[in-house]
């Protein structure tokens, strides 16, 4: 199993391109999850989605949308990229009925200029 | 918010000692779990315990869990320099168990 995969690994945007952030995963889980990380901060939850076709706003959602068209699919997409938004971003996914521990994928450098 | 708060942020000891790492939180939870980052990379879960139980052991880690205090420590023994990485805990709210809210990261530095 490849686990949690995330696509790209690194992307440079100007200020107001638009990108997508794909986050796949194979082990069938229920929930999926897009985190940002930033130095001192920790981890802070953007969205997350507890199943196909539902998602849910976390923490910091302005400035990103998602999609859950499928499974094991989470899309993460920035309409306008601004400076702010400059982060690693995670992916992460877990099972509805488990010991609730999250699958991190390994991550996607962005800068934006 | 951050709901978690690790401390100290960051802790450099020789190999063979040992690691203690503190969480405190803010409200009430159900579980309460560890997590490591090594460079570069992404989490990976160490522990978790649940929010009826006072210690809980896994290999050389052992977590202890005072809801009273509403704190964690993660003790790490015997030290290897494999074990440097951030490290992370992770509180669900109760009545809300599907999202995580993670402290801001202690770095631990284990040195050969």
């Amino acid at each position: 199993n490849a686990g949690v995969t995330q696509t790209p690994k690194f992307r440079v945007l100007k200020t107001g391109q638009s990108m997508t952030l794909l986050c796949a995963q194979d082990m069938n889980h229920e929930y999926m999850y897009w985190y940002r990380q930033d130095p001192g901060m920790g981890l802070r939850l953007i969205h997350y989605s507890v199943g196909e076709g539902t998602t849910a706003k976390g923490e910091v959602p302005d400035g990103y949308n998602v999609s859950r068209l499928k499974k094991q699919n989470f899309l993460l997409g920035l309409e306008s990229a601004a400076p702010s938004q400059t982060s690693v971003y995670f992916c992460a996914s877990r099972e509805v009925r488990s010991s609730y521990e999250q699958y991190f994928g390994p991550g996607t450098r962005l800068t934006v200029t | 918010s951050q709901q978690g708060e690790e401390d100290p942020q960051a802790l450099s000891i020789q190999e063979g000692e040992n690691a203690t790492m503190n969480c405190s939180y803010k409200t009430s939870i159900n579980n309460l779990q560890w997590y490591r980052q090594n460079s570069g990379r992404g989490l990976v879960h160490l522990i978790l315990i649940r929010s009826n139980e006072r210690e809980k052991h896994s290999g050389r880690l052992r977590v202890t869990l005072d809801t009273s205090k509403k704190s964690s420590s993660l003790l790490i023994t015997a030290s290897r320099a494999a074990d440097t990485a951030s490290y992370f805990c992770a509180t669900d709210v109760r009545g809300g168990s599907e999202k995580l809210v993670f402290g801001k990261g202690m770095k631990l530095t284990v040195n050969p």
